[in-house]
């Protein structure tokens, strides 16, 4: 079973752009969080989608957003980017919503760096 | 706010000795803690979980404590293996699923041959 990918592995934008980060789950997973991750901050959790709806989010500003489709990818956007965004984001997949107890599958991470 | 504190950001331990990783909290309502582990351009994988029912959770070489009236849980492994080299997360969650989940810095262990 292939595990949770993510697109690009790497990208490097300049401050005021937006991205869009992309995360396909596990076959079968119908669950898709995303995270950031800084130095010394750890994980940070974004928000969660399930069945195209968005079930949590975290504390983040309103320029990070995300979306899912009917085949359970997901999407993840930043609009007006900052120097403080630049970090690792991942996704994790799960088959249900997350209740804190779950195993999460994570994926590799997209590397964004903003100049 | 870091609720979640990994105060070592790295451990170094010699081949076949025990590599002791600590996490602390400071919210009482977690319920449930687990460890990750991440090796360079990969993503968390889950190591081990334990519930605040209890105080020891054992998965082979890998043993977590938790000591809840000191909000402290600990990774346990032996014995250490060169393969282990990796950053550790803890992360403690209450209820509210994934609103809920802190994770630490995480801490970077390296096994030395």
């Amino acid at each position: 079973k292939a595990g949770v990918t993510q697109t690009p592995r790497y990208l490097i934008k300049t401050r005021g752009q937006q991205v869009t980060l992309s995360c396909s789950p596990i076959s079968g997973h119908r669950s898709v969080s995303w995270y950031q991750q800084t130095p010394g901050q750890g994980l940070q959790f974004l928000f969660e989608y399930f069945s195209e709806t968005q079930r949590n989010k975290g504390n983040f500003p309103g320029r990070f957003s995300g979306r899912q489709f009917s085949n359970s990818r997901s999407e993840m956007n930043v609009s007006t980017l900052e120097l403080g965004d630049s970090a690792l984001y991942l996704c994790a997949s799960s088959p249900v919503v997350t209740s804190g107890t779950d195993t999460q599958y994570f994926g590799p991470g997209t590397r964004l760096t903003v100049l | 706010d870091q609720q979640v504190k990994q105060n070592s950001p790295s451990l170094s331990v010699q081949e076949g000795r025990i590599s002791i990783l600590n996490c602390d909290y400071t919210n009482s309502m977690f319920d449930y803690f687990l460890w990750y582990k991440k090796y360079p351009a990969e993503g968390p994988t889950f190591l081990i979980s334990i519930s605040s029912i209890k105080d020891k959770n054992e998965d082979g070489r890998f043993t977590v404590f938790l000591n809840k009236s000191a909000k402290h849980l600990s990774l346990h492994i032996v014995p250490s293996q060169p393969g282990d080299s990796a950053v550790y997360f803890c992360a403690a969650s209450g209820s509210g699923g994934n609103n809920d989940m802190r994770f630490g810095a995480g801490t970077r262990l390296t096994v030395k041959p």
